[in-house]
């Protein structure tokens, strides 16, 4: 059975500062992994998805990477910014299911301070 | 294009109730998945449907049912409410054609208290 973890499950840093949030999962049959923000009593807004055959991607300020073979992905919070303070939450699509069903993590509760 | 619509955002029931929660997608997604998230359990898969079909269902009683339209719109429903169902209910989407590799998208949820 995949399990998510998520490390570590809170995090305040100051502005400004480049960070780095950790997702581990253990079984390496993936489709791909989704990196996901959730603020406080809304909904999931993806950031960045990741295939199983890619090692990174990129958008703006966030550089995900994943290395399947170790299960395990990193979210890159470049310069963060205090509306960066939100959940982050990593979910994976295993293999061993079909179609939309996904594994999450228990979240990275990220806190900027001005 | 509009994101993915679930309404009513809050309600509020009481034990032995019954629910309905409704889900529109993203114009021209045909998948529909259902996530309850608590505090306790976190982000815990309920069930899948695609062209009016559950195509995966997730490790819950059969008080949590649900059902798709022609149109793709979805609902869910639980009857006979338990505190424990005090939840945010997540609908999410993904496009045709990449319902196993593509990106999701999620709706805001509807907050369901049950007292």
């Amino acid at each position: 059975k995949q399990e998510v973890t998520q490390i570590p499950a809170a995090l305040s840093v100051p502005e400004g500062e480049n960070l780095v949030l950790n997702c581990s999962f253990t079984d390496s049959a993936i489709y791909n992994l989704q990196w996901f923000r959730q603020d406080p009593g809304k909904g999931l807004t993806s950031l960045l998805l990741i295939q199983s055959s890619q090692r990174e991607q990129t958008s703006g300020r966030l550089n995900a990477s994943l290395d399947k073979s170790s299960g395990r992905s990193t979210l890159y919070i470049a310069a963060s910014q205090p509306g960066d303070s939100a959940t982050y939450l990593c979910a994976v699509r295993p293999r061993e299911t079909s179609g939309s069903r996904l594994t999450f993590g228990e979240g990275t509760q990220l806190t900027v301070n001005p | 294009k509009a994101g993915v619509t679930q309404t009513p955002r809050y309600l509020i029931k009481t034990r032995g109730q019954q629910v309905t929660l409704s889900c529109s997608p993203i114009s021209g997604h045909r998948s529909v998945s259902w996530y309850q998230q608590t505090p306790g359990q976190g982000l815990q898969f309920l069930f899948e449907y695609f062209s009016e079909t559950q195509r995966n269902k997730g490790n819950f009683p059969g008080r949590f049912s649900g059902r798709q339209f022609s149109n793709s719109r979805s609902e869910m429903n639980v009857s006979t409410l338990e505190l424990g169902d005090s939840a945010l209910y997540l609908c999410a989407s993904s496009q045709p054609g990449l319902e196993y590799t593509g990106e999701l998208f999620f709706g805001e949820g509807s907050r369901l208290t049950v007292l």
